[in-house]
C-alpha cells in the first residue's frame, strides 16, 4: 500500500528560526512529489519535485528530493508568523491515479 | 494554474438533510477530484469525478452517500446526503492542470467548503 509519512507532526519555533520538514514515501511507480501549504481551508501549491538532487526555491522556501532514499525535505529560513500553517506532502503515482497525502506537519511560528 | 471556485464556502446543516457543493473551474480540465478533510486530519480522497460517466469512488465512500455529477469539463457537484455530525468536515474540489491532464501535472485545490452538521 502506498504510504507517505511526514515528520514532525507539529513544530513550534520562534520568528527567525530555520525549519526543516521531512517527507518519506513508499509508493509504486513514483512520478513526482508535491508540497502544499494549508492555512485555513485550501492547500496552496508550493513545489513539484520529480528529479533527485535538484533544489526548488521560492523566496525563503526550498525543497529537494532524494529518490534513492525516498524522501524530500522542505526548508524554511528566517521564519515569520505568516509561515504558520500545515505543510502537506503528496506523492503522484504513474497513470491518472490520485495523490497520496501525508498527515501534514503543523508549523507554528511565534513572535 | 486553474482558478477554482466552490459554493458554498461554509454551511451549518441539520442532521438528516443533504447539501450540494458546487465546483467551477475557469478552464477545461481532465481530472476533477473531491476530497474530505476531517478536523485535525489530512486530506482523504472521496472520488474522482468523471465527465460523462459515473464517478470513481474510493474505498469507504459510496454513491448513495456522496452522489457526484460532472456534466462538463469545467463543473462538478458533490452532494453529502442524509448528513450526520460525523460528516462535519472541509470538502475540497481539486483539479489537475496541464496540457496533458496526466498525473505528472500539478493538482490545484478550490477554496473549500466548511460543513458543520448539528
Amino acid at each position: 500500500e502506498d504510504k507517505v509519512v511526514q515528520s514532525p507532526l507539529s513544530l513550534v519555533v520562534h520568528e527567525g528560526d530555520t525549519v526543516t520538514l521531512n517527507c518519506s514515501y513508499e509508493v509504486t511507480n513514483f512520478r513526482s512529489l508535491l508540497w502544499y501549504k494549508q492555512e485555513k481551508k485550501a492547500p496552496t501549491f508550493l513545489f513539484m519535485l520529480t528529479s533527485s538532487g535538484i533544489e526548488k526555491k521560492s523566496g525563503r522556501l526550498s525543497s529537494i528530493l532524494d529518490k534513492k532514499e525516498l524522501f524530500s525535505i522542505l526548508n524554511i529560513t528566517a521564519t515569520q508568523t505568516g509561515d504558520s500553517a500545515v505543510y502537506l506532502c503528496a506523492v503522484v503515482n504513474s497513470g491518472n491515479t490520485p495523490l497520496v497525502f501525508g498527515k501534514g506537519t503543523r508549523l507554528s511560528v511565534i513572535a | 494554474s486553474a482558478v477554482i471556485s466552490q459554493k458554498p464556502s461554509r454551511d451549518i446543516c441539520q442532521r438528516g438533510t443533504s447539501l450540494t457543493i458546487q465546483c467551477q473551474v475557469d478552464s477545461q480540465v481532465t481530472m476533477m477530484f473531491w476530497y474530505r478533510q476531517q478536523p485535525g486530519q489530512s486530506l482523504t480522497l472521496i472520488a474522482t469525478a468523471n465527465q460523462g460517466s459515473e464517478a470513481t469512488y474510493e474505498s469507504g465512500f459510496v454513491i448513495d452517500k456522496f452522489p457526484i455529477s460532472r456534466p462538463n469539463l469545467t463543473f462538478s457537484t458533490l452532494t453529502v446526503s442524509n448528513m450526520s455530525p460525523e460528516d462535519s468536515s472541509i470538502y475540497l474540489c481539486s483539479v489537475t492542470s496541464g496540457s496533458s491532464g496526466g498525473s505528472t501535472d500539478t493538482q490545484y485545490f478550490g477554496p473549500g467548503t466548511r460543513l458543520t452538521v448539528l
